[in-house]
C-alpha cells in the first residue's frame, strides 16, 4: 500500500543533543513537507521541498535542519538551538502541480518530548 | 502575512442537529482544504477546494467555498457521534510545484448522544 511512514513514533531528546525524525513516502509524490503541531493548534509549516536536493525554509523554520538526497525520503533534524521542541511533528508529501484535486497526504507523526 | 481563522473553536452538539464551522482567511488563495484529526492521530483529508463557488459533499459533511468572501463553510447536516473530531481548514498558496498550507486553529466538534 503507498503512504508515508513517519519513524520513531515516540521520541525523547536530551539537552544540548540533535535527533532526527524519519519521513519515507512511496507515493512518488515531488513535494514534501514537515509541521509542527503544539497542543490544541493548528499546523505550523517548518519546511518544505519541491524536488530532490532543494528545500525551503516554512514559517517556522529556527533550530531545524532537513535534506532531501532521495524523493523518497525528507527527514527533519531538530537541533540544540530548537529551544522548545516538544510538540507533534507530521510529515506530508503531495504532487499539486500535476493534480490540482490532490491533498497533501500525512503521515502519523512522531511525538517528541525533551527529558 | 496570511492569516486563517475558524469558528466556532469548540462546538457541542446534539446527534440528529445540523451545524455550520466557518473559516475565513485574510489575502487570495489557490485552493482550500479540509482535514478532520482524531485525538493523537493524523489529519485525514475531507475536501479540496479550487474555485469560487465549489460545493463538495461527502455523507454529512458539505463544504463550500466563496473566494471573493474569502470564506470557506463546512456544514454538518444530522451529525452522529462517529463525527466526533477537531477540523481543520488550511489555505494553500503555490509556491513551484509545492503548495504550502497555513492552518486554522481548528474547531474541536463534539456529538453528543
Amino acid at each position: 500500500d503507498g503512504g508515508i511512514t513517519q519513524s520513531p513514533k515516540y521520541l525523547f531528546r536530551k539537552e544540548g543533543q540533535n535527533v532526527t525524525l524519519s519521513c519515507e513516502q512511496n507515493l512518488n509524490h515531488d513535494a514534501m513537507y514537515w509541521y509542527r503541531q503544539d497542543p490544541g493548534q493548528g499546523l505550523r509549516l517548518i519546511y518544505y521541498s519541491q524536488i530532490v536536493n532543494d528545500f525551503q525554509k516554512g514559517d517556522i523554520a529556527e533550530g531545524y535542519s532537513v535534506s532531501r538526497e532521495k524523493k523518497e525520503s525528507f527527514p527533519l533534524t531538530v537541533t540544540s538551538a530548537q529551544k522548545n521542541p516538544t510538540a507533534f511533528y507530521l510529515c506530508a508529501s503531495g504532487s499539486p502541480g500535476t493534480d490540482l484535486n490532490q491533498p497533501q497526504h500525512f503521515g502519523d507523526g512522531t511525538r517528541l518530548s525533551i527529558l | 502575512e496570511l492569516k486563517v481563522e475558524q469558528n466556532p473553536l469548540f462546538l457541542s452538539m446534539q446527534e440528529g442537529k445540523n451545524y455550520t464551522i466557518y473559516c475565513n482567511y485574510s489575502t487570495t488563495s489557490d485552493r482550500l482544504y479540509w482535514y478532520r484529526q482524531d485525538p493523537g492521530k493524523s489529519l485525514e483529508s475531507l475536501f479540496v477546494l479550487l474555485s469560487n463557488g465549489a460545493v463538495k459533499q461527502e455523507g454529512r459533511l458539505m463544504a463550500s467555498l466563496d473566494t471573493k468572501a474569502r470564506l470557506s463553510t463546512l456544514h454538518i447536516t444530522a451529525a452522529v457521534h462517529d463525527l466526533s473530531a477537531t477540523y481543520f481548514c488550511a489555505v494553500g498558496k503555490m509556491t513551484g510545484t509545492a503548495s504550502k498550507l497555513t492552518f486554522g486553529t481548528g474547531t474541536r466538534l463534539q456529538v453528543t448522544l
